[in-house]
């Protein structure tokens, strides 16, 4: 079946610094969604990307759709305290007849750390 | 807040029973999908429903089901409980079959 992997999967970074995370895939995807968590809580939607080179920004945040449609990125400039939590990548395929699956796959997490 | 409302926020039971787990999707929104997070699996898509009717079907254990009812609210059932099946359940819900999903803050599981 499909597979997400993302890297790396932790990141020890000082406040201030850029952090950069990705996810490819076996298989391609026709949406890229990136989540954030932060502990007992559920994701929480931070960008969604649904054409190939499409590079969208959410203040901070950065994120853009590979080309091959088997990849995303995620970058966080200038990270704060509360950037703290595990970031998810998922993608989503689509249906022969056009139509998105609804079922999201997921990568493994990046656990982010944050020292002031 | 997403707007996607889960109940009970914990639950803990014993193995061999069966428990509810219940959704409520954004205003507005028709389908609902369910997903466990395990440490060892990470989040795993379970099943889907749009306007009442099942719509996918993932990595669902046949001692698991679910329903969406007229009202779009949904609600998971586990029987047979199992230590493994202790987890945290996610409800999310999206306006159409695909697309941007919102998840509710999810129903942690604990059999012991």
């Amino acid at each position: 079946g499909q597979q997400l992997n993302q890297s790396p999967q932790s990141m020890f970074i000082q406040e201030g610094e850029d952090v950069s995370m990705n996810c490819t895939s076996s298989s391609i995807f026709n949406t890229w969604l990136w989540y954030k968590q932060d502990p007992g809580e559920g994701p929480v939607l931070l960008i969604a990307l649904y054409k190939a080179g499409e590079l969208t920004s959410n203040g901070r945040l950065t994120a853009q759709f590979g080309i091959t449609r088997k990849d995303s990125f995620l970058n966080i400039s200038a990270s704060i305290p509360s950037d703290v939590g595990i970031y998810f990548c998922a993608g989503q395929s689509r249906r022969a007849g056009g139509t998105s699956y609804g079922k999201l796959t997921f990568g493994q997490g990046t656990i982010l750390t944050v020292h002031p | 807040d997403s707007g996607v409302t889960q109940t009970p926020k914990h639950l803990i039971t014993a193995t061999g029973q069966r428990v509810t787990l219940r959704c409520s999707p954004r205003s507005g929104d028709l389908s609902v999908y369910w997903y466990q997070q395990s440490l060892d699996q990470g989040l795993q898509f379970l099943i889907q429903y749009y306007n009442g009717e099942e719509r996918a079907k993932g990595n669902i254990l046949e001692r698991f089901s679910a329903q969406q009812f007229p009202d779009l609210h949904s609600e998971l059932n586990l029987s047979s409980l199992e230590l493994g099946d202790s987890a945290l359940y996610f409800c999310a819900s999206s306006t159409g079959t695909g697309g941007d999903q919102y998840f509710g803050p999810g129903t942690r599981l604990t059999v012991t």
